[in-house]
């Protein structure tokens, strides 16, 4: 398996509510990212999980909540978000946090209303 | 931190002519830059990278260039083709710092046929 997957595809929740996005990937990568891209600009780092362990959090609001239960799957919960977290979430993994080539999952596309 | 300018925003090209992207970066630190393709509603692909102890580097119709002591590099495509239409990203990645990319802000290629 060479791809990195996401689900849901997409998501729509209230200001109110708690969700989850997930992300998996067996190629056997021990690093893995969640980015946020919102439309028409790059992507933009969020977080960065090694050997299953936090090693970046690019200052991340704490309505986001990153867990790595093991070196294959991701997760990112969201709690209480508001309008302008409306965006496409993607995850990425790479072999090691020091080889650089990064692979992307599909994105989850979400709508906060 | 760095940062990479990209230009120009959008290219509209003939089909079967070239395409050129140009990236500046400012981190001298950055050793590997990789270039990504979004297709629309897809996940960024990676299609080739650079480190900085190669000038050039080519995979059948793209080439990247890179200038160690200007601090930029340029994605070439040859006979463009309808299916390289898509938003082109630049990244650079400082040695040191592990997997942690930076993205240009995108150039959105149209090949007219």
């Amino acid at each position: 398996d060479t791809e990195v997957t996401q689900t849901p595809k997409h998501l729509v929740m209230g200001m109110t509510n708690k969700k989850s996005l997930k992300c998996e990937q067996h190629m056997g990568h021990r690093a893995m990212y969640w980015y946020k891209q919102k439309a028409k600009k790059p992507p933009e780092l969020m977080f960065v999980y090694s050997y299953e362990k936090l090693s970046i959090n690019e200052s991340v609001p704490s309505r986001f909540s990153p867990e790595c239960p093991n070196s294959s799957l991701l997760n990112l919960h969201l709690h209480a978000l508001q309008p302008e977290d409306s965006a496409l979430y993607l995850c990425a993994s790479s072999q090691d946090f020091r080889v650089y080539e990064q692979y992307f999952g599909p994105g989850t596309r979400l709508t906060v209303t | 931190g760095e940062n990479v300018e990209q230009h120009p925003s959008t290219l509209s090209v003939q089909e079967g002519d070239s395409a050129v992207i140009k990236c500046t970066y400012s981190d001298s630190a950055s050793n590997y830059f990789p270039w990504y393709k979004q297709e629309l509603g897809k996940r960024p692909q990676l299609i080739i990278d650079i480190r900085s102890n190669v000038g050039e580097k080519k995979d059948q119709r793209i080439a990247v260039t890179l200038n160690k002591t200007a601090k930029h590099f340029s994605l070439h495509i040859t006979e463009t083709q309808p299916e390289d239409s898509a938003v082109y990203f630049c990244a650079a990645a400082p040695n040191g710092a592990g997997n942690k990319l930076t993205f240009g802000g995108g150039t959105r290629v149209l090949v007219k046929p």
